[in-house]
């Protein structure tokens, strides 16, 4: 499978606990994308990375929420402290330059903060 | 403040038929819009997309039409097939700018 994955796929956690979530990015794609999504709702930004370079945060991306691509591959989102508001699917996506913009997505992780 | 709308949560279509799914958008600086397709327990899937200097693209049953003045794009299905049922989003992006917007999404519903 050459597709964007992400893992875990569900992560059930208390509140005030820190989460990771990874994301492999189809292998020859240089752009990486952070998205979150809520019930009803289509996908927010929150980061973006052009190899290992972070480009651009949301303002959504609080100091709890961090995230990482160290050697321009796979991708982490840490978020420390969680809270019952931060229980969303996450969503991780990738592309290519020369591409235009179309992301190619992961099934995402789904959060439940208790 | 919502930049991309989808208006209609849902929609229900024989199949057969022809679908239709709209999206208006607010911010004139979009100049690349997308359509994308999601299955339950899936990440959305890109369907179709068009640049500003289009008003049509088209790709096997799947048309996408953009009409800049009314800030508002359509996607059309013809003919619509069961395995079409799915959430629906329309996206948008500005110039030189990554990130993408999003509607809320439709639900199509292909009766049989």
């Amino acid at each position: 499978d050459t597709g964007v994955s992400q893992d875990p796929r569900h992560k059930i956690t208390k509140r005030g606990q820190n989460v990771t979530f990874r994301c492999d990015p189809i292998s020859e794609h240089n752009r990486l994308y952070w998205y979150r999504q809520t019930l009803g709702q289509g996908p927010e930004f929150l980061t973006y990375f052009q190899n290992e370079a972070q480009l651009e945060k949301s303002r959504l991306l609080s100091d709890r929420f961090s995230a990482e691509r160290p050697k321009g591959s796979f991708s982490t989102l840490e978020i420390q402290r969680t809270e019952q508001g931060d229980s969303a699917m996450y969503l991780c996506a990738s592309s290519l330059d020369g591409d235009q913009n179309i992301q190619y997505f992961g099934a995402g992780t789904r959060l439940s903060v208790l | 403040d919502q930049q991309v709308k989808q208006n209609s949560p849902s929609l229900s279509v024989q199949e057969g038929r022809i679908s239709i799914l709209n999206c208006d958008y607010t911010n004139s600086m979009f100049d690349y819009f997308l359509w994308y397709k999601k299955y339950p327990a899936e990440g959305p899937t890109f369907l179709i997309s068009i640049s500003s200097i289009k008003d049509k693209n088209e790709d096997g049953r799947f048309t996408v039409f953009l009409n800049k003045s009314a800030k508002h794009l359509s996607l059309h299905i013809v003919p619509s097939q069961p395995g079409d049922s799915a959430v629906y989003f329309c996206a948008a992006s500005r110039i030189n700018n990554y990130q993408l917007i999003w509607g809320a999404g439709t639900k199509l519903i292909i009766k049989p």
